[in-house]
């Protein structure tokens, strides 16, 4: 079974410039997840999808964050403009349904910093 | 006060220790309670899953959840220099959506 994909896995930009990221989840797997994982922390959920609803984004800055699923299956986050503090690992995973107890599977991350 | 406390390490070992990883948790609303690894520029990979309080084994790895105390473990019998990684624990209640630890970096030496 394939994983969840991620691209790009490593991304340098400037502040203020614009950035996107892409994830394609697990096949089957109607639920998606953004985390932010800032060095030396546990992952923070950003937004979480149920096909292609938005169920959880409580915790992404909307002025600069924004997150879409069209179809229900790849995702796509965006970052404009690009501040300092966003330098992390923005990883994507996803489970069968939006229940606890399915297990979340992450893919391998997108690292980004801003210089 | 973090939902989640785990103690960030670093812990070192020699290969064939057993190695005690631990988180304390706030939330009394939490019952889902998983271990993920997590290799060095990798993503998070789930290692247990456990529901409720009590114990769950699968080969070397032991999860143990004491929900009385807000305490959870993991342990690692006989450790080997692949076990080297950060450990994360995280949970989840009624709201799905998952809280993390601060992880542990652990490494076996050879």
């Amino acid at each position: 079974e394939a994983g969840v994909a991620q691209s790009p896995r490593y991304k340098i930009i400037e502040k203020r410039q614009s950035v996107a990221f892409w994830c394609n989840p697990i096949s089957g797997h109607a639920t998606l997840y953004w985390y932010q994982q800032i060095l030396g922390q546990g992952p923070k959920l950003l937004i979480q999808f149920q096909n292609n609803g938005v169920v959880d984004d409580s915790q992404l800055p909307k002025d600069r964050f924004s997150a879409e699923r069209l179809k229900g299956v790849d995702s796509t986050l965006k970052i404009q403009p690009a501040k300092l503090e966003d330098s992390a690992v923005y990883l994507c995973a996803s489970s069968l349904e939006g229940h606890s107890n399915q297990p979340q599977h992450f893919g391998d991350g997108t690292r980004l910093s801003i210089l | 006060q973090k939902e989640v406390e785990q103690d960030p390490g670093p812990l070192s070992v020699p290969e064939g220790a057993i190695v005690s990883l631990n988180c304390t948790y706030s939330n009394s609303a939490f019952q889902y309670f998983m271990w993920y690894r997590q290799y060095s520029r990798k993503g998070p990979e789930l290692l247990m899953y456990t529901y409720s309080s009590g114990n769950k084994e699968d080969g070397r790895f032991t999860a143990q959840v004491d929900k009385s105390s807000k305490y959870i473990s993991l342990f690692i019998r006989d450790s080997q220099p692949s076990d080297s990684a950060t450990y994360l624990c995280a949970m989840t209640g009624s709201a799905r959506q998952l809280t993390f630890g601060s992880g542990t970096q652990l490494t076996v030496l050879p």
